[in-house]
């Protein structure tokens, strides 16, 4: 099955800078990588996904990149904000016609200090 | 709209006793998830449904968990006994299910489950 790799399990950022998280997979056949966001003991709520026909995707101060040959996926988020501090999961899945299995990373956990 | 609603939020039981957990997936939609995640990981997948059928619980250990989806909305998560190592938090999640594009899963708060 597939398996996800992410680093790094934490990161601290100043207000202002950039942070980037890097995920690597496993099974060559998944098309579509979405990222999730997880306050403390809140729900995961996505914040941007790309599929295999793309190699990056941008949303305002956040972007994702995927290089499909060497299997790995990264998000980006510029000028980093207080309220970015959460954990940030990645993960993949093959899509099917009736819904797909994500396979999660193992989480960053992101602070920003002010 | 009305997100993934679950309850109970909280439950607290000891070794050996029932447990159940109940989800109603957002309107319309008719693929529906169940996850477990351990503190400190990411969600790991326990059952899918598309409408009343489940299509993949490879990962749900039937020897003690079970789950059913009546008529294709609710759904309900059973385990009996609990052990202690299924302290966790059980995520619900739904997806419009279409054969042509990209599915986000929508996910519910979560029950926080603690085994004594």
């Amino acid at each position: 099955g597939e398996n996800v790799e992410q680093h790094p399990s934490t990161l601290s950022v100043q207000e202002g800078d950039s942070a980037v998280i890097k995920c690597t997979y496993s099974d060559s056949a998944s098309n579509y990588f979405p990222w999730y966001k997880q306050e403390l003991g809140k729900r995961p709520q996505l914040i941007i996904d790309i599929r295999s026909n793309v190699g990056e995707k941008k949303d305002q101060r956040i972007a994702v990149t995927l290089n499909k040959t060497a299997k790995h996926f990264s998000l980006h988020i510029t000028e980093t904000q207080p309220e970015d501090s959460a954990v940030y999961f990645c993960a993949a899945s093959k899509i099917t016609g009736g819904g797909n299995k994500l396979t999660f990373g193992t989480g960053t956990q992101l602070k920003v200090e002010l | 709209e009305a997100g993934v609603v679950q309850s109970p939020r909280y439950k607290i039981i000891e070794k050996k006793q029932p447990v159940a957990f109940w989800c109603n997936p957002i309107s319309g939609h008719n693929t529906l998830y169940w996850y477990r995640q351990n503190l400190g990981q990411g969600p790991e997948l326990l059952i899918r449904y598309e409408n009343e059928e489940a299509v993949d619980d490879s990962q749900l250990p039937k020897d003690r968990f079970s789950a059913e989806r009546l008529k294709g909305v609710d759904s309900t998560l059973k385990i009996q006994p609990a052990e202690l190592g299924d302290s966790a938090v059980y995520l619900c999640a739904s997806s419009f299910g279409g054969r042509f594009f990209y599915n986000e899963q929508f996910f519910g708060p979560g029950t926080r489950l603690t085994v004594l």
